[in-house]
C-alpha cells in the first residue's frame, strides 16, 4: 500500500520570496507522483505530475517539482510566489493495487501569501 | 477542457436520513472514483469503480454506502443513513483509458451536512 505525508501542515510566506511544500510517500511498487491545488472555495485541480522521464517537472504558472527516488520525496517550489498562490496544495500517490489504479491523497498544506 | 459535474453544490440533510449525490463524469472515461474531504482534513479516497463493479473501497465505505451508475452517464453515490460524522465535501473524480496513468479529472464537490 502506497501513503504520502506532506509535512507542513501551513506554510506562511511573503509575496515574492521563494517557497517550498514538501512531500514524502512510500510504496512497495512504482508510483506516479501529483500536487492538485485548491482554491478557496473550488474543487481539486491538477497542478502537476510526475510519471517518467525526467524528474523535473513544472507547471504554467510557474511552480516545479523534482521526484527524488533515494529520498522517495516529491518536493514543490515555487521561486516567487504570488498572492494568487493562496491556496490548499496537496501531494498525492497513484499506483495500481489489486483492484486497479488508486490514488491516495497527503494532508495538505495550506500555502498562505502575506503582502 | 471536459468537466466532472456533481450536483447538487450543497446538500443539508437530517441525521439517519438517506442521500444521493449524483456526478456526471467525463463522456468517455472509464473509471470513476468517489472522495471526501472533512472540513480541514485531509482528502481520502472512498471507492473506485471500473467495468460497472466496484474496484476497491475503503475502510470508510461501509454497508451504508453504494454506488452505482444507472444509465451510463451518472455516477452516484449513496448513504442509507446518514451520521453527523458523514458532513464532508464529496468530490466525484473520472479518468480514462489514456489517462488513468496521468490524471484524476474532479468535479467541485458536493457539501454534504448532516444535522
Amino acid at each position: 500500500a502506497q501513503s504520502v505525508t506532506q509535512l507542513d501542515s501551513q506554510v506562511p510566506v511573503f509575496e515574492e520570496a521563494p517557497v517550498e511544500l514538501r512531500c514524502n510517500y512510500s510504496s512497495s511498487v512504482s508510483v506516479y507522483l501529483f500536487w492538485y491545488v485548491q482554491y478557496p472555495n473550488q474543487g481539486l485541480q491538477l497542478l502537476l505530475k510526475y510519471l517518467s522521464g525526467s524528474t523535473l517537472v513544472e507547471s504554467i504558472n510557474g511552480f516545479e517539482a523534482e521526484f527524488n527516488k533515494s529520498q522517495t520525496s516529491f518536493h514543490l517550489r515555487k521561486p516567487s510566489v504570488h498572492i494568487s498562490d493562496t491556496a490548499e496544495y496537496f501531494c498525492a500517490v497513484s499506483a495500481r493495487g489489486t483492484g486497479g489504479f488508486k490514488t491516495i491523497f497527503g494532508a495538505g498544506t495550506r500555502l498562505f501569501v502575506k503582502a | 477542457e471536459p468537466e466532472v459535474t456533481q450536483t447538487p453544490s450543497h446538500q443539508v440533510t437530517q441525521m439517519g436520513q438517506e442521500v444521493i449525490l449524483r456526478c456526471v463524469p467525463i463522456s468517455n472515461h472509464l473509471y470513476f472514483y468517489w472522495y471526501r474531504q472533512i472540513l480541514g482534513q485531509k482528502v481520502e479516497f472512498l471507492v473506485s469503480f471500473y467495468n460497472n463493479e466496484i474496484s476497491e473501497k475503503s475502510e470508510i465505505f461501509d454497508d451504508q454506502f453504494s454506488v452505482e451508475r444507472p444509465d451510463g452517464s451518472n455516477f452516484t453515490l449513496k448513504i442509507r443513513s446518514t451520521k453527523l460524522e458523514d458532513s464532508a465535501m464529496y468530490f466525484c473524480a473520472s479518468t480514462g483509458w489514456r489517462t488513468v496513468n496521468e490524471k484524476l479529472f474532479f468535479g467541485s464537490g458536493t457539501q454534504l451536512s448532516v444535522l
